[in-house]
Parts: structure tokens; sequence; C-alpha cells
């Protein structure tokens, strides 16, 4: 059975810190693996996806994700959050057509 | 070019009542999907087409809830009658069959709120 977790549903950081937003999936076959973001009353918008290749992805807004095989993870990264980073990210993973949401996690940028 | 397209964008409406939301998918997109998110529930699946067909409905909480794709540039999802506890953010998103299986992405519309009084 495949499936994602996010860990943690509420994440807060100090604008110009690190943001970690963790992505575990599970997966009996190699999974395709995304970050959405969702800024409030709006649809979800792809921020990277990782398909096969390198596995540090860059996505937009300074964003990025590393696919760990051995640790079955892609998690989030941004150097410094901002405080428009202010929003709800969902990771999913994908096989075939069949795609996967985990709960997501709310990001609040402390000013 | 056009995003995906749903209407409306807000509805308040009274139990019992029926509901219809409306999606255009990407031009050529031949995957459509219908999702519903609450807080409670996060984001669940509903139903997906596939050249118009549907595939899987699995995840249309009961009877009261129908869709339909008369062609390839718009899906309807009907909630008749409506309950309160259908209120929430009902989205739609398309995708193209030749990337799915290589990482193809969803594209999501901007939704509709559903308020059920």
């Amino acid at each position: 059975a495949q499936s994602v977790t996010q860990l943690g549903s509420h994440v807060s950081v100090s604008e110009g810190a690190l943001v970690l937003l963790r992505c575990n999936y599970s997966s009996s076959v190699p999974p395709y693996l995304f970050w959405y973001v969702q800024y409030p009353n709006q649809g979800l918008q792809l921020l990277l996806k990782y398909t096969t290749g390198a596995t540090l992805v860059k996505g937009i807004n300074g964003f990025e994700a590393e696919f760990k095989k051995s640790e079955t993870s892609f998690h989030l990264t941004k150097p410094s959050a901002h405080m428009s980073d202010a929003a709800e990210y969902f990771c999913a993973v994908s096989f075939g057509n069949q795609f996967y949401f985990g709960t997501g996690t709310s990001l609040t940028v402390i000013p | 070019d056009a995003g995906v397209i749903q209407s409306p964008r807000h509805e308040v409406t009274e139990m019992g009542q029926e509901v219809t939301l409306r999606c255009k998918p990407i031009s050529g997109h031949d995957y459509l999907f219908w999702y519903r998110q609450t807080m409670m529930r996060g984001l669940e699946l509903l139903i997906y087409f596939n050249n118009n067909v549907p595939i899987d409905d699995s995840g249309m909480p009961e009877d009261r809830f129908s869709a339909k794709m008369p062609n390839a540039s718009f899906s309807t999802l009907k909630i008749q009658p409506s309950e309160p506890r259908d209120s929430a953010v009902y989205f739609c998103a398309s995708s193209l069959l030749r990337t799915q299986g290589k990482g193809g992405e969803l594209f999501f519309g901007e939704g509709s709120r559903l308020t059920v009084l």
C-alpha cells in the first residue's frame, strides 16, 4: 500500500530562518514525488517534483527537496523564510494515474 | 494558457437543495479529478475520469453525489439533496495522459467553496 506522511501539521519559523517540512512515503515501487503549495482561498500549485535523475530538485520561490530512497523521504527546504511563504504545503506521491496526498503542513512565518 | 476553470467560486445554499459544481479542464488534458477538502478530513479524492469515462468513483461519499463528464472540456459534480456536512471546498484537477506514469503532475482549479445551511 502507498501512503504519504507529513510530520507536523503546523510549523512556525522566523522570517529569514530555515524552512524544513518533512515528508515520508511508503511504496513498494519507485514513486514520483511532488510538493504543492496552497495559499488561502486558492487551489494547489506545484512547487516542485521528482521523477527520475538528480535527487535534489529545485522548485519555485527558492524551495528545494531531496529524494532519499534509503530513508523514503522527500523533505522540503528553503534556506531563508519569507513572509510570503506562509501557506499550506502538501506532499504527494503518484503511481501511474493514482495520486496520494499527505494531510498538509501549515507554515507560519513570524516577523 | 488558461488553467483549470471552476464555477461557481462560492455557493451558499440551504439543506435539501441541489448543487451543481462545474469544471473546465485544461485543453488537451484527458484525466480529470474531483477532490473535496475539509479541515477534518483534508484532501479527499471523490472520482476521476479518463477520456470522459469514470474510472474510479469509490471516493464518492454516497448516492447523493454524482459526477458526469459529457465531453472533454466539461465536467459537473452534483449533490442532491445537499446537507450541511457537504460544506467543503471542492477542487477539480486535470492532467495529461502521455505524462501519466512519467511523473506528470495534477493541475488544480481555484476551487468551489460550498456552504450548506
